[in-house]
C-alpha cells in the first residue's frame, strides 16, 4: 500500500523568505509524485509533477521539488515567498498500476507573513 | 476551456436526510474522480469512472453512498442518510484519461455540513 507523510502541519514564514515543504512517501513501487495547492474555498490546483526523468522538478509559481528515491521524498521549496501563497500544500502519489488514483498527505498549511 | 463545475456549493442538512451533489466534468474528459476532504486531511478518493463504468469504489460507504455517471458525461454523488462524520468538502475532478499525464483538475468542491 502506498501513504504519503507530510512532516509539518504549519509552515510559517515571512515575505521573501525561502520555504521548504517536506514531503515522505511509502511504496513498493516507482512512484509518480505530485504536489497541489489550495487556496480558500477552492479546489485543488496541480503545482508540480514527477512522472520520470530529471530528479528536480520545476512548476508554477516559481516552485520547484526535489525527488529523493533513497530518502523517499519529495520536498517542495520556494527561494522567496509572496504573501499570494498563503495556502494549504498537498502531496500526493500514485503509480502505473493505480489507474491515476491519487494517494494525498494530510497538507502543510503556509501562511506567508510580512 | 471551462473547468469542472460542482453545484451546490455549501449545502446543511440534518442527520438522517439524503443529499446530492452534482458534476460536470471538463469537456471530452474521459475520466471522472469523487474525493471527500475531511476537515484537516487531504483528499481521499471515494469513486473512479472511465467514461460510464466504475474503475475503483473500494474506498466507497456503500451502504450510504451512492454515485453515477450516466452517459459518461455529469455525474451525481449521493448520501442517504447522511450521518455527522459526512462533513466533509466534497471535490470532483477529471482528467483525459486515467494515465493521460496523471493531472487531473478539480473543481471548487461543494461543502456539506450535517448538523
Amino acid at each position: 500500500a502506498q501513504s504519503v507523510t507530510q512532516l509539518d502541519s504549519q509552515v510559517p514564514v515571512f515575505e521573501e523568505a525561502p520555504v521548504e515543504l517536506r514531503c515522505n512517501y511509502s511504496s513498493s513501487v516507482s512512484v509518480y509524485l505530485f504536489w497541489y495547492v489550495q487556496y480558500p474555498n477552492q479546489g485543488l490546483q496541480l503545482l508540480l509533477k514527477y512522472l520520470s526523468g530529471s530528479t528536480l522538478v520545476k512548476g508554477i509559481n516559481g516552485f520547484e521539488a526535489e525527488f529523493n528515491k533513497s530518502q523517499t521524498s519529495f520536498h517542495l521549496r520556494k527561494p522567496s515567498v509572496h504573501i499570494s501563497d498563503t495556502a494549504e500544500y498537498f502531496c500526493a502519489v500514485s503509480s502505473y498500476n493505480q489507474g491515476g488514483k491519487l494517494i494525498f498527505g494530510q497538507g502543510t498549511e503556509l501562511s506567508v507573513k510580512p | 476551456e471551462a473547468g469542472v463545475a460542482q453545484s451546490p456549493r455549501y449545502k446543511i442538512i440534518e442527520k438522517r436526510q439524503s443529499v446530492a451533489f452534482w458534476c460536470n466534468p471538463i469537456s471530452g474528459h474521459a475520466t471522472l474522480y469523487w474525493y471527500q476532504q475531511i476537515l484537516g486531511q487531504g483528499p481521499k478518493l471515494l469513486i473512479q469512472f472511465q467514461n460510464n463504468g466504475v474503475v475503483d469504489d473500494s474506498q466507497l460507504p456503500k451502504d450510504r453512498f451512492s454515485a453515477e455517471r450516466l452517459k459518461g458525461v455529469d455525474s451525481t454523488l449521493k448520501i442517504q442518510p447522511a450521518k455527522l462524520e459526512d462533513s466533509a468538502v466534497y471535490l470532483c475532478a477529471s482528467s483525459l484519461a486515467p494515465q493521460d499525464s496523471y493531472e487531473q483538475y478539480f473543481g471548487p468542491g461543494t461543502r456539506l455540513t450535517v448538523t
